[in-house]
């Protein structure tokens, strides 16, 4: 079956940029969606269509494509962004949605 | 503003049948297709299943296959998961979320709800 990789966890210091990969083989032909979720709570849409932000998200969250691989890039970490991390897409044939195993970002 | 509110989530036996219901409001229910994910207990997020806005089409997981049965009413704005045959792997709080209807983008969730918690054990 089809799976999208990402990094079990990435640590980083308030201030600092965080970096989080997704890579899967269909990535070149659907598009990529982030999702954040904290403890308890629901995800939440951050990025859509690989690169943009739906209106609320902070312009230090953004994200970019290149090939099989997708990175979600967080500028100027803060406290507030620790959460884990989903990228989102779909398989070759765009039958199934996929999800990836998330990431667990931890602000030092 | 848009709501999902999901409900059903009980403690069911192995092998079991349940049936979860989502009431969605704020937002034209019939325009959309809508999933079900659900997320284990310290575990990540899995797609279980999309439904179009008329459900005409569905689609799941290769893990519930043959198991749950997507439905929708829009006249009551209601989704629905009937999920049969109920395994200890199927524990998990099961979201309802709005797809993102973006005809160039793909299907995601734009929206989602609380989750209602199944919990299938003896």
């Amino acid at each position: 079956s089809y799976e999208l990789t990402q990094p079990p966890s990435v640590s980083v210091s308030p201030g600092q940029t965080a970096r989080i990969s997704c890579s899967g083989d269909a990535l070149s032909k659907h598009y990529v969606y982030w999702y954040q979720q904290k403890p308890g709570q629901a995800p939440v849409v951050i990025i859509c269509k690989d690169s943009e932000r739906p209106s609320g998200i902070p312009e230090r969250f953004s994200g970019s494509s290149s090939g099989t691989t997708v990175t979600l890039t967080i500028s100027g970490v803060q406290a507030e962004d620790e959460a884990d991390y989903y990228c989102q897409s779909a398989d070759s044939s765009a039958t199934y949605v996929v999800i990836g195993g998330g990431t667990k970002l931890t602000v030092l | 503003e848009v709501q999902l509110v999901e409900s059903g989530g009980v403690v069911v036996q192995p092998g079991g049948s349940l049936r979860l219901s989502c009431a969605a409001s704020g937002f034209t229910f019939d325009d959309y297709a809508m999933h079900w994910v659900r997320q284990a207990p310290g575990k990540g997020l899995e797609w279980v299943s999309l439904i179009s806005w008329d459900g005409g089409a569905t689609y799941y997981a290769d893990s519930v296959k043959g198991r749950f049965t997507i439905s929708r009413d829009n006249s009551t704005n209601s989704l629905y998961l009937q999920m049969n045959s109920l395994g200890p792997e199927d524990t998990a709080l099961y979201y309802c979320a709005k797809d993102g209807g973006d005809l160039t983008g793909g299907n995601y969730f734009e929206s989602w709800g609380q989750g209602t918690l199944v919990t299938v054990s003896s």
